[in-house]
């Protein structure tokens, strides 16, 4: 089936520090979302971004919609131990089944 | 609370019993998902329902069966499982089975077959 390529797989930083992963195919998206999961709990949507070159923002979090429509990228800035988790992205491809296709994700621990 | 409700959230089952999973969202979503997550792997989509009709079945074997008996429920019924059935099982709705603006997840439930 159809892979994303999410990395890195895990990251430790310090508290304070700005954070980047980033989710590469060899396929167009049509969409790309990325999501958040604490331990215990499902996945939850941080942000959706739907055209090329889309750079949007939530609080602290950036992600951007790459150009080629192949890629995105979500930035943190100066983490806090609160961001701990796993974050995945997602996205629909083009021309492809209707169905989200999940990168493996990356596990994100913050030292305070 | 995300409007996506799972139950149980843990679950011990021998190979031999039968139980089942329910979720249950009131976000008028008419689309609904049930995910499998293993660890160090990609979320795995089982099923999709779409208006009540299941749309996909991901070549799931039968000793999982799903039922959807209106666009807000959700079950997932298990029957002689194996110990590699052990994962965190998800739940998810959206607007339809595009779901372009994102699905909603459920807390999950965590199953372990002994």
């Amino acid at each position: 089936g159809q892979q994303l390529n999410q990395s890195p797989q895990s990251m430790f930083i310090q508290e304070g520090e700005d954070v980047s992963m980033n989710c590469t195919s060899s396929s167009i998206f049509n969409t790309w979302l990325w999501y958040k999961q604490e331990p215990g709990e499902g996945p939850v949507l941080l942000i959706a971004l739907y055209k090329a070159g889309e750079l949007t923002s939530n609080g602290r979090l950036t992600a951007q919609f790459g150009i080629t429509r192949k890629d995105s990228f979500l930035n943190i800035s100066a983490s806090i131990p609160s961001d701990v988790g796993i974050y995945f992205c997602a996205g629909h491809l083009q021309g492809g089944s209707e169905k989200l296709v999940f990168g493996k994700g990356t596990k994100l621990t913050v030292n305070p | 609370e995300t409007g996506v409700t799972q139950t149980p959230r843990h679950l011990v089952m021998g190979m031999t019993n039968k139980k089942s999973l329910k979720c249950e969202q009131h976000l008028g979503h008419n689309a609904m998902y049930w995910y499998k997550q293993s660890a160090k792997k990609p979320l795995e989509l089982m099923f999709v329902y779409s208006l009540e009709e299941r749309v996909e079945n991901n070549s799931v074997p039968s000793r999982f069966s799903p039922e959807c008996p209106n666009s807000s429920h959700l079950f997932l019924h298990l029957h002689t499982l194996q110990p590699e059935d052990s994962a965190l099982y998800l739940c998810a709705s959206s607007f339809g089975a595009l779901g372009s603006y994102g699905y909603t997840f459920g807390s999950g439930t965590r199953l372990t077959v002994v």
